[in-house]
């Protein structure tokens, strides 16, 4: 069965530090993995997806995600954090050829002036 | 932003009563969801449909039932609500479903609270 988990349930970083949110997987075939970020009071944004193309994943707001399957990791970085980043983000898992999404617990994110 | 809206967007009821929450698309994507999030859990899938009138349980289905007869409508019905579904309530949608490059849009989420 497919599962997510996100390591610490907050995460709090200074502005302009470096940005790591860890999420392990667990998957029986190929997953595709997902990113996504919640900010208060909205739905939840894609962020990037991996789709075993390129390991190193790229997405918006400066975010991305490398794929390691040895590790069963998909951590999220953003070299610089910013005020704006504050949210909460989820990981997700779906097995290719599935139609549901599993989520993590979420991560949220502090950021300090 | 995908063309979802969700109705109402927070809502207060007793337990025992029934309560419909609606889910309002204009993208004519086949495929949507209904989560439920609640703090430590994430989201979890609730129900979900791949075309109109086929619909299927997810992993806590349990007291909830859904519905579409519409492209654009998919409707999320608490029989008799009780405190436990107490949540926040997202519907999202999706073009293909299984394809690699499909993607989920949420929409803005519905807040329920079951006193």
């Amino acid at each position: 069965a497919q599962s997510v988990t996100q390591l610490g349930s907050h995460v709090s970083v200074s502005e302009g530090a470096l940005v790591l949110l860890r999420c392990n997987y667990s998957s029986s075939v190929p997953p595709y993995l997902f990113w996504y970020v919640q900010y208060p009071n909205q739905g939840l944004q894609l962020l990037l997806k991996y789709t075993s193309a390129a390991t190193l994943v790229k997405g918006i707001n400066g975010f991305e995600a490398e794929f390691k399957k040895s590790e069963t990791s998909f951590h999220l970085t953003k070299p610089s954090a910013h005020m704006s980043d504050a949210a909460e983000y989820f990981c997700a898992v779906r097995d290719t050829g599935g139609f549901k999404t599993i989520f993590g617990a979420g991560t949220r994110l502090f950021v300090k002036a | 932003d995908a063309g979802i809206t969700q109705s109402p967007r927070h809502k207060v009821t007793e337990t025992g009563t029934p309560v419909t929450l609606r889910c309002h698309q204009t993208e004519n994507h086949r495929y949507m969801y209904w989560y439920r999030q609640d703090p430590g859990h994430g989201l979890r899938l609730i129900h979900y449909s791949y075309g109109v009138k086929d619909t299927d349980k997810g992993e806590v289905s349990d007291g909830y039932s859904v519905s579409r007869s519409k492209t654009e409508d998919f409707l999320l019905t608490l029989e008799s609500a009780t405190s436990s579904q107490t949540s926040v309530y997202f519907c999202a949608i999706s073009e293909s479903g299984d394809s690699s490059t499909d993607t989920q849009y949420f929409g803005p989420g519905t807040r329920l609270t079951v006193l």
